[in-house]
């Protein structure tokens, strides 16, 4: 099936571990994004890679750090995990950037609880 | 401030009725995604508007891209059940192509 995969579905792990995420896409498109979604369900996106180069790094703490080691694969690394980033985080690609290459495809999330 | 607002925030209703559902902004948006989200899953994307005074249509759905391409609106007749999950307007204003998203129309349809 053609999709946006991530994995685990679901993450819970003691404050100040260090946890991965990783995502992959096989629609062939050229940008992959992290998005994360709070308990009031606002979604807001972290981070965005075009062809393995990162073009949007919005205000996210330090901790998170994004790798993308090809433009299928857009892994997420969160180091000293606090009880705040409890949340579902989702990976999403879309055929590119602006106006309708915009559509994004999203992944099934992850749900992490920090505990 | 968000950039996208939706209204309303919450909606339950009876299968059978019709709703509207709006995204509003001050600013212009070269195209307009909405989204629907069921409990547990990502979002999916529904359509895409992107010319100013735009309908499409799908199935019950039409949606609407308003004449300034600032605001948009999702009209759904006869709602059922299946209709029932979190309705999400996203775009990127301006020059940016950082899609912002609006905190979404929660939707209830009871049988």
């Amino acid at each position: 099936d053609t999709a946006v995969s991530q994995t685990p579905k679901y993450l819970v792990t003691q404050m100040g571990n260090d946890k991965s995420i990783k995502c992959e896409q096989n629609l062939g498109h050229d940008t992959m994004y992290w998005y994360k979604q709070d308990s009031k369900k606002f979604l807001k996106i972290m981070f965005s890679y075009n062809n393995k180069e990162l073009i949007i790094n919005e205000t996210v703490p330090n901790r998170f750090s994004p790798k993308s080691p090809d433009k299928a694969h857009l892994n997420l690394h969160i180091n000293s995990l606090e009880l705040g980033d409890s949340a579902v985080y989702f990976c999403a690609s879309s055929p590119g950037v602006g106006g309708s290459y915009n559509e994004q495809f999203f992944g099934p999330g992850t749900r992490l609880t920090v505990l | 401030t968000q950039l996208l607002e939706q209204s309303p925030q919450f909606l339950s209703i009876q299968e059978g009725e019709n709703l509207t559902v709006y995204c509003n902004s001050s600013s212009v948006f070269s195209s307009l995604q909405w989204y629907r989200q069921e409990p547990g899953e990502g979002p999916v994307l529904l359509v895409t508007v992107v010319t100013g005074g735009e309908v499409k249509k799908l199935k019950r759905l039409t949606f609407q891209f308003g004449d300034a391409r600032k605001d948009s609106s999702l009209h759904i007749t006869a709602a059922q059940p299946g209709d029932t999950g979190l309705y999400l307007c996203a775009g990127a204003s301006g020059g940016s192509y950082i899609p912002t998203f609006g905190r979404g129309t929660s939707l209830i349809v009871h049988p």
